[in-house]
């Protein structure tokens, strides 16, 4: 296993068209993370899976925006209806089996995927 | 108020200097902080982890976490053209929350 991986690398999309993002985490990671990162800023939180839970999701995330990991392995990531203000970085992440379901005592190491590139046109 | 705050710089240091950046956070409930590094285009790769205050020491890089302050600080030793990257502080409170990043030029 080489890390975390996302598919596709790229996408050019129009306006109203819907989009989905896959991401393959590390084997033996069993949390899963999504992010979007614009020019100039930091990843932005968008939601988390632990196995195939979804335990977070931020409050700033779009009902436009759904996420799924039905088996606890693979993820997608759907925008409906893409505006231009959803391009972006869609970065994925994913880390090892923590103590607890407390993410702020996790010894939580994340590892990043390549990212998919979204531009909106 | 943002929950990191960080420096966006740009940051210029000469090869062979000692970097510094450093990060405050809001919330004290904060447990786990991260350094990772990013270059241009890539994807966001970890440098240091740190939850206990004081030092931790990896190679060249020194993260040193004060709570008290709520201040994390990251020190590059012996400064290489290929340490210039942005530098992103992230904290977990009870999501991840990442600072914008600071921008290091190392200048041969």
């Amino acid at each position: 296993d080489t890390g975390v991986s996302q598919d596709p690398r790229h996408k050019i999309t129009k306006r109203g068209q819907n989009v989905t993002f896959r991401c393959d985490p590390i084997s033996e990671h069993n949390r899963l993370y999504w992010y979007r990162q614009t020019l100039g800023q930091g990843p932005e939180f968008l939601t988390y899976f632990q196995n195939e839970a979804q335990l977070e999701k931020s409050r700033l995330l779009s009902d436009r925006f759904s996420a799924e990991r039905p088996k606890g392995s693979f993820s997608t990531l759907e925008i409906q209806r893409t505006e231009q203000g959803d391009s972006a970085m869609y970065l994925c992440a994913s880390s090892f089996p923590g103590a607890g379901g407390d993410l702020r005592l996790a010894k939580n190491i994340q590892y990043f995927g390549a990212g998919t590139r979204l531009s909106v046109l | 108020q943002k929950e990191v705050e960080q420096n966006s710089g740009p940051l210029s240091v000469p090869e062979g200097a000692i970097a510094s950046l450093n990060c405050t956070y809001s919330d004290r409930g904060s447990q786990s902080f991260f350094w990772y590094r990013q270059y241009s285009g890539k994807s966001p790769e970890l440098i240091m982890f740190i939850y206990s205050n004081g030092d931790k020491e990896d190679g060249r890089f020194t993260a040193q976490l004060n709570k008290a302050s709520q201040y994390v600080s990251l020190l590059i030793r012996d400064s290489q053209p290929s340490d210039s990257a942005t530098y992103l502080c992230a904290v977990i409170n009870p999501q991840f929350y990442f600072g914008t990043g600071t921008s290091l030029t190392v200048i041969p």
